[in-house]
């Protein structure tokens, strides 16, 4: 099994520029989430989908857009870059109280 | 609102030693507080889940408790190692939601 996979690991887009950060697991997990690290602030949620169908906003949604593909792919969106977006982006499965995190994708927005 | 306060924010300690880091948090009604080890440049690892009845829980040299009266959580670790240098995250959801709440991590430095 290789759990949660995110694709690229690091990426570096000028301003205004869009891509999308996948990610995959393979765990049959319903629930997806796709947060965002910042150096000194805990991980903070952008979106988050509960089962394949649903999505819903998180903590800091602005500038982002998602999408379950179905169960086990969960992509978020940049149509416009900023460089406050400039992050580490991690994407995690979930099931019953355990949580389960990609390797992260370093994103740099010049 | 929601709050996890993670104490101290960095900690320096020699490889054997032992060390104690502290969770206050504020998540009402609780559900489950939940211990992660972050190596720099990775994704979190999982080292302990607790309930609210559960009060203390272990994963090899790391033994975490829970004071649910005073929303309170301690992770030890025993006789560290280079390898225990991470940040160690402290997490906790409210029943019924799916948003948990991320402290800010303590950075843990293990020096030979």
């Amino acid at each position: 099994n290789a759990g949660v996979t995110q694709t690229p690991k690091f990426q570096v887009l000028k301003t205004g520029q869009s891509m999308t950060l996948q990610c995959a697991q393979d765990m049959n997990h319903n629930s997806m989430y796709w947060y965002r690290q910042d150096p000194g602030m805990g991980l903070r949620l952008i979106y988050y989908s509960a089962s394949e169908g649903t999505t819903d906003k998180g903590e800091v949604p602005n500038g982002y857009n998602v999408s379950r593909l179905n169960k086990r792919e969960f992509s978020l969106r940049l149509e416009s870059a900023a460089p406050s977006q400039t992050s580490v982006y991690f994407c995690a499965s979930s099931w019953d109280y355990e949580q389960y995190f990609g390797p992260g994708t370093r994103l740099t927005v010049t | 609102k929601n709050q996890v306060e993670q104490s101290p924010q960095s900690l320096i300690i020699l490889e054997g030693k032992n060390c104690t880091l502290q969770c206050n948090y504020t998540v009402s009604p609780f559900s489950n507080l939940r211990w992660y080890k972050q190596d720099t440049g990775r994704g979190p690892v999982s080292l302990t889940i607790m309930t609210f009845s559960e009060n203390t829980k272990s994963n090899g040299r790391y033994t975490a408790t829970l004071d649910a009266d005073t929303k309170q959580s301690s992770l030890h670790i025993t006789a560290s190692q280079l390898s225990d240098s991470a940040s160690y995250i402290c997490v906790v959801s409210a029943r019924g939601s799916y948003i948990p709440t991320f402290g800010r991590g303590t950075s843990l430095i293990v020096h030979p």
